[in-house]
């Protein structure tokens, strides 16, 4: 089928600490891969995409590749601030559909 | 450009009673898709519409239906309301890019039901 499996959270850091969420995809074709965050009150914000296998997306220091060998698609950032505490939604696409799969959301807190 | 919007902000109403909400896409985007989010289920697709046509639907009750007018603003439409049916609606939009379903979220409709 077409799941996506998110690591469980919540997650707490420390300022400019380094920042891995992790994601995971079922390998049904090849599909776009995606990070959206949500902050508190507000809808989901496009944060970085991939759309094929070894991409790199990008965006406000976050980084993730598409690995299509372990069909994983984690996020990373080198120094987190408090602005980024947040929840953030790994998704995939449905091939032929405007429609999107999600994971189950990592809760993100950054204390000073 | 404007993003996309979706009245009302909030909501309240009673079992049993029905709820309208409205979502205008951005300018030129034709597809319009909506997701329930609650605590328990997460993130969920319920349909999408593009030029007025229902293309996609996913596994919710038919209480649950919507529309998509020629200026490709959508409604949604829930009848005879459950407690369950609580959450955050949320609608986006997107262009049709081939094997890309970038979507972009409005700030979504909160529905309490009582």
């Amino acid at each position: 089928g077409n799941s996506v499996t998110q690591m469980e959270g919540p997650v707490t850091l420390s300022e400019e600490a380094f920042l891995t969420i992790n994601c995971t995809y079922t390998a049904t074709g090849y599909p776009s891969l995606f990070w959206y965050v949500q902050y508190p009150g507000e809808g989901l914000q496009l944060l970085l995409k991939a759309t094929k296998a070894d991409d790199k997306g990008s965006n406000k220091g976050f980084e993730a590749t598409y690995r299509k060998e372990t069909t994983s698609f984690h996020l990373e950032k080198g120094s987190v601030q408090v602005s980024d505490s947040a929840v953030y939604f790994c998704a995939r696409g449905i091939q032929g559909a405007q429609k999107l799969v999600f994971g189950q959301g990592t809760r993100l807190t950054i204390n000073p | 450009k404007a993003g996309v919007t979706q009245t009302p902000r909030y909501l309240i109403k009673t079992r049993g009673q029905q709820v309208t909400l409205s979502c205008s896409p951005i300018s030129g985007h034709r597809s319009v898709s909506w997701y329930q989010q609650t605590p328990g289920q997460g993130l969920q697709f319920l349909f999408e519409y593009f030029s007025e046509t229902q293309r996609n639907k996913g596994n919710f009750p038919g209480r649950f239906s919507g529309r998509q007018f020629s200026n490709s603003r959508s409604e949604m439409n829930v009848s005879t309301l459950e407690l369950g049916d609580s959450a955050l609606y949320l609608c986006a939009s997107s262009l049709e890019l081939a094997g890309v379903n970038e979507q972009f979220f409005g700030p979504g409709t909160r529905l309490t039901v009582l």
